[in-house]
């Protein structure tokens, strides 16, 4: 079946360096979304990718899908410990069922 | 305007009992989804209506039962809980196809001794 892997598992910054994390899966997708689940929380939608090559970006964050459509990142610019939280990925072949990423945890460190 | 309700929010059962796990939206959405949560895997999707009148199975449904009562109920129930099933179970909602947004409900978490 569908599988969407994400790395790294875990991160740990020093507040004001960058973050990024990876998402792949073994088949092409029609879109991917990224959410942000705080400890203690639920999921939270932050964007949705539908092109190949779309970049999209919301102030420090820029998304990147990949031509292939198989792959895709986020990255942070100077984080802040406000990004404390775990990132998913969650992507979409069929049109209504998602498969998410495992996750990575971010820990910012004053 | 609530979004995305979910009742219990703590429970624990013993091996063998039942249970339903009761989700609501009043965002006039299409398609529900029940999903959960272990350290490290990520969410799964148990199962997910895409309108109302239709069920359709999703990466784990083993050992669960929905129902999509209305546009704005969706269901899970156990009918005999395993200690495996001891989780975090988000209910889910979005608009319909091409809709972007899932909202989440602020989640359940299930203790199966």
């Amino acid at each position: 079946g569908q599988q969407v892997m994400q790395i790294p598992q875990y991160q740990h910054v020093q507040e004001g360096e960058d973050f990024t994390t990876y998402c792949n899966s073994s088949t092409t997708l029609s879109n991917i979304q990224w959410y942000k689940q705080r400890p203690g929380g639920h999921p939270v939608f932050l964007i949705q990718l539908v092109k190949s090559g779309e970049v999209k970006k919301q102030k420090r964050l820029t998304f990147q899908f990949g031509e292939a459509k198989k792959n895709s990142s986020l990255h942070i610019t100077a984080t802040q410990t406000t990004d404390v939280g775990t990132y998913f990925c969650a992507g979409d072949s069929t049109g209504n069922q998602f498969y998410f990423g495992t996750g990575t945890s971010l820990t910012v460190i004053p | 305007n609530a979004g995305v309700t979910q009742t219990p929010k703590f429970q624990v059962l013993k091996t063998g009992q039942s249970m339903t796990l009761q989700c609501a939206q009043d965002m006039n959405h299409n398609s529900m989804y029940w999903y959960r949560q272990d350290p490290g895997m990520g969410l799964r999707l148990i199962y997910y209506s895409a309108s109302e009148g239709t069920t359709d199975k999703g990466e784990v449904p083993n050992g669960y039962n929905v129902s999509r009562l209305n546009k704005r109920e969706f269901s899970l129930r156990l009918e005999s809980a395993a200690p495996s099933q001891t989780s975090v179970y988000f209910c889910a909602s979005r608009g319909g196809r091409g809709t972007e947004t899932q909202y989440f409900g602020p989640g359940t978490r299930l203790l199966v001794l």
